[in-house]
């Protein structure tokens, strides 16, 4: 059984900042072998792939979509077997479902075939 | 960057009957990496098709795809209920992951 549970999520103002965790609970794989995800989507809207980061074993680099660089941060706890997105100078745009997807296989890391169930960001004053 | 692009945006049909969606990417897809998700209202995506025609564990074969260059076609053989639902493509090319707007299957 895996799953993937995001939190942290909530209401917040123009200009500010916030953390969403995503705990991935698995007896699977190991967590610091998964390359990890964020994807969020907006109101009525589609998928927006927000960046990527990578297990150590790959380097544990980082990209990020040109929306977010520079406003968006990933990084992981192995130990904890979390990713963070540490999001700053928030626009009511930002406001979205956040996910956090990853593959459950090396053979599907161009793929997110798990998921999250979200969690709700929303950007207002 | 690719630019995805999806047709129809909406498609109407019913149950029992062969959808056929499209996704268009604005350059070739050299090298196959494109994927198909499902997302029913309140839930998070579900992964169909990878690398162009793979079908994901526990996809049932009613599911097909197809393509190459800048085409792409999801195929659902005959509509069931649980079918109906929004369809996402989705590239991945030098570090960047792409999806396309969607199509939304809708009961006719």
């Amino acid at each position: 059984e895996v799953s993937l549970v995001e939190s942290g999520g909530g209401l917040v103002k123009p200009g500010g900042s916030l953390t969403l965790s995503c705990v991935v609970s698995t007896s699977e794989f190991r967590f610091s072998d998964v390359w990890m995800n964020w994807v969020r989507q907006a109101p009525g809207k589609g998928l927006e792939w927000l960046g990527l980061i990578r297990s150590k074993g790959s380097g544990g680099t980082i990209d990020y979509a040109a929306p977010v660089k520079g406003r968006f941060t990933i990084s992981r706890d192995d130990s904890r077997n979390t990713v963070f997105l540490h999001m700053s100078s928030l626009k009511t745009e930002d406001t979205a479902i956040y996910f956090c997807a990853a593959p459950t296989q090396w053979e599907l890391r161009f793929y997110f075939d798990l998921w999250g169930l979200g969690t709700l960001l929303t950007v207002s004053s | 960057e690719i630019v995805l692009t999806q047709s129809p945006a909406t498609l109407s049909l019913s149950p029992g009957e062969r959808a056929t969606l499209s996704c268009g990417a604005s350059q070739s897809v050299n090298n196959n990496k494109l994927a198909w998700y499902q997302q029913r209202p309140g839930l998070a995506p579900r992964l169909l098709i990878y690398d162009t025609s793979i079908r994901a564990t526990g996809i049932p074969d009613r599911f097909s795809a197809s393509g190459s260059g800048t085409k792409f076609t999801l195929t659902i053989s005959k509509l069931e209920p649980e079918d109906f639902a929004v369809y996402y493509c989705q590239h991945y090319d030098t570090s960047l992951f792409t999806f396309g707007p969607g199509t939304k299957v809708d009961i006719k």
